[in-house]
This record gives structure tokens, sequence and C-alpha cells, in this order.
């Protein structure tokens, strides 16, 4: 079946701008997950939904960054005021459920570049 | 001290050699270990997970889990070219709410030369 998709792939915008990022997760799956990776570093925690709800939104690095989950399924993160830290590829994940033992899978990844 | 260590190489290795690759951890309660692979350019693919201590196996991956020294490794045995890529350590801490996110560490890049 379809894996993870992630929309845009890439996203270019400029200092101070609001962006979203749109996470559909495999058909079936409830838990979704967000990392994001810059280079040379292994992706970095965000925030994960078990249904509509955060589960753990600890890793959101400033109240700038904000996701939603509305129907349980699709997801999207959104980022307000954006920096040139913000640079990094955001990878959206899923798994059956949310818990120790569950497989992430995860979707091709956002660029965002901010100018 | 970081929850996931590994050693980012660069490790290189002659096609059809073992490749050895290492990751220890840093919470004791930690209860599964995952390795995935990603490609330049590319999102994590998921090779390898692994919950008990001793080896699991499939195809040509191995990988080993050892719970009292905190330690995780890969083994690709039979390396080809196609394996060339960085390899990442991902573990999943056992504390309450923060049960589903992964840790992961910088990642090995591999490189298997003909």
């Amino acid at each position: 079946g379809a894996g993870v998709s992630q929309t845009p792939s890439n996203k270019v915008t400029e200092k101070g701008k609001y962006v979203e990022l749109r996470c559909d997760p495999i058909s079936g799956h409830t838990a979704l997950y967000w990392y994001r990776q810059s280079l040379g570093q292994g992706p970095e925690f965000l925030i994960y939904f078990q249904g509509t709800g955060a589960a753990d939104d600890s890793g959101l690095p400033n109240d700038r960054f904000f996701a939603v989950r509305p129907e349980g399924s699709v997801s999207t993160l959104k980022i307000q005021r954006t920096e040139r830290g913000d640079s990094a590829v955001y990878l959206c994940a899923s798994s059956t459920l949310a818990g120790a033992f569950n497989e992430q899978f995860f979707g091709p990844g956002t660029r965002l570049t901010v100018l | 001290q970081k929850e996931v260590e590994q050693n980012s190489g660069p490790l290189s290795v002659p096609e059809g050699a073992i490749a050895s690759l290492n990751c220890t951890y840093s919470d004791r309660g930690s209860q599964s270990f995952f390795w995935y692979r990603q490609y330049s350019g590319k999102s994590p693919e998921l090779i390898m997970s692994i919950y008990s201590n001793g080896d699991k196996e499939d195809g040509r991956f191995t990988a080993q889990l050892n719970k009292a020294s905190q330690y995780v490794s890969l083994l690709i045995r039979d390396s080809q070219p196609s394996d060339s890529a960085t390899y990442l350590c991902a573990v999943n801490h056992r504390r309450g709410s923060t049960l589903g996110r992964l840790y992961f560490g910088r990642g090995t890049q591999l490189t298997v030369w003909p």
C-alpha cells in the first residue's frame, strides 16, 4: 500500500513568514510523529499524536511551532515567524499504534529553507 | 551525555566483507531498538528492529542487543556497494508519555567499495 506522504517536498520562504507542512500517514496508522533533521545529524523528535490529540509535544523548540491532526489522519505542522535556524528537513512518520514496540515508517520529508 | 551515541565514521569496507556498526544508549530502561538506513538526500528506511537480548537475523543483516552493556550493533554480511549509506540507530525509552518518541544517534556513514 501507499507509504507516508508529505507535501511540499521543498519549501523556500523568507525570514518572518509563516509556513505549513503537511503529512498524510499510512492508512490505518493511528500514531503520527514529526521529526526534523539537520545536516549531519540524526532526526530530532518534535511531537507525536495518538489519534487526534498530541500525546507528547515536548520536542517543539518554542511556541512558534504548532501541529494539529484534527480528524486523526492528516497532520499539519505550522511554523510562525520563521527563522533561518528553522531550515532543516522535516520528517513525518507513522505507526500502527504509539508505544515502545511499534515500528515507525518515515515519509520522504519536506526540505525547508528559510532565507 | 547524549541519549544515543554512534561512531560517525566514515566506515569503509570492501565488497563482500562484513560491516559492523555500533551504538550505545544511556537509558537503562530502553525497551526497543531500531536500525534505519538513509541514502544521501533520502529519508530514513527501517531495516531492523530488536527488543530482546541476543541476535536477530534478517537476510544479510543481523542486529545484536546487549541490554546489560547498553549496546546494540548491526552486522551486514556480504556487503554490497548498494549498502553504502548512513545507518541510524534509534532507541525508544520507557518514560510514560514519551513512549512513542525515538531518540536517534548521528548515524554512521558506510562506504562499500568494489
